[in-house]
């Protein structure tokens, strides 16, 4: 119940398109769901969240869309850029006593061609 | 303001020994969450600090251990080293008392044990 699916495994862009990377989960505990942005030899940095009671949220270039009853949320990426070829992982917390925790889905590789 | 800073960056140790790794948060930050990072496992949590106390212990074996000091600093432990052992340790505080929530990673110690 715990776990995040995040698919594909791998994203392959042309420069100036749209990225979309899509996660589902099972616990209706999670109360936030962050997106991470990850470049080799460096930490996940934070990228965009969202709570369950918001469908979509914008942030430049990023928008997370989320489907409570469907319980699946989506990253997209527009005009994506070469800059933006790292690993992205979306994650979910729980914020309750002794299940508190962030769960990560399985990461995509982004890579966007020139 | 600076980042959270994990020290060392790079570790080498033979199975059977222990290590200890510190994280240092953002200043103002009171909780501290480890994560291990490892390419067939991806990122799962180990546990989370809050005003030294630990509030949750993810699925690990108890030769991992952690602690955080009054000044918000962690260090984690992990005895009887195996070669399984072999990841990225992560650290991320957070600004709140609810995990995870704007959740700043430094960039990791690289443990390898052979």
């Amino acid at each position: 119940q715990q776990q995040v699916k995040q698919s594909p495994q791998s994203l392959i862009v042309q420069k100036g398109g749209i990225s979309i990377i899509n996660c589902a989960y099972e616990n209706t505990a999670f109360d936030y769901f962050p997106w991470y942005q990850q470049f080799p030899g460096k930490g996940p940095a934070l990228l965009i969240a969202i709570r369950p009671d918001v469908s979509e949220k914008k942030e430049g270039r990023f928008t997370i869309s989320f489907n409570k009853s469907a319980k699946q949320f989506s990253l997209h990426i527009m005009d994506s850029q070469p800059g933006d070829s790292a690993t992205y992982f979306c994650a979910a917390r729980v914020d309750k006593g002794s299940a508190r925790q962030l769960t990560f889905g399985s990461g995509t590789q982004l890579t966007v061609l020139p | 303001k600076a980042g959270v800073t994990q020290t060392p960056r790079y570790l080498i140790k033979t199975r059977g020994q222990q290590v200890t790794l510190s994280c240092s948060p953002i200043s103002g930050h009171r909780s501290v969450s480890w994560y291990q990072q490892t390419p067939g496992q991806g990122l799962q949590f180990l546990f989370e600090y809050f005003s030294e106390t630990q509030r949750n212990k993810g699925n690990f074996p108890g030769r991992f251990s952690g602690r955080q000091f009054s000044n918000s600093r962690s260090e984690m432990n992990v005895s009887t080293l195996e070669l399984g052992d072999s990841a990225l340790y992560l650290c991320a505080s957070s600004p709140t008392g609810r995990i995870a929530t704007e959740a700043f990673f430094g960039q990791g110690t690289r443990l390898t044990v052979v």
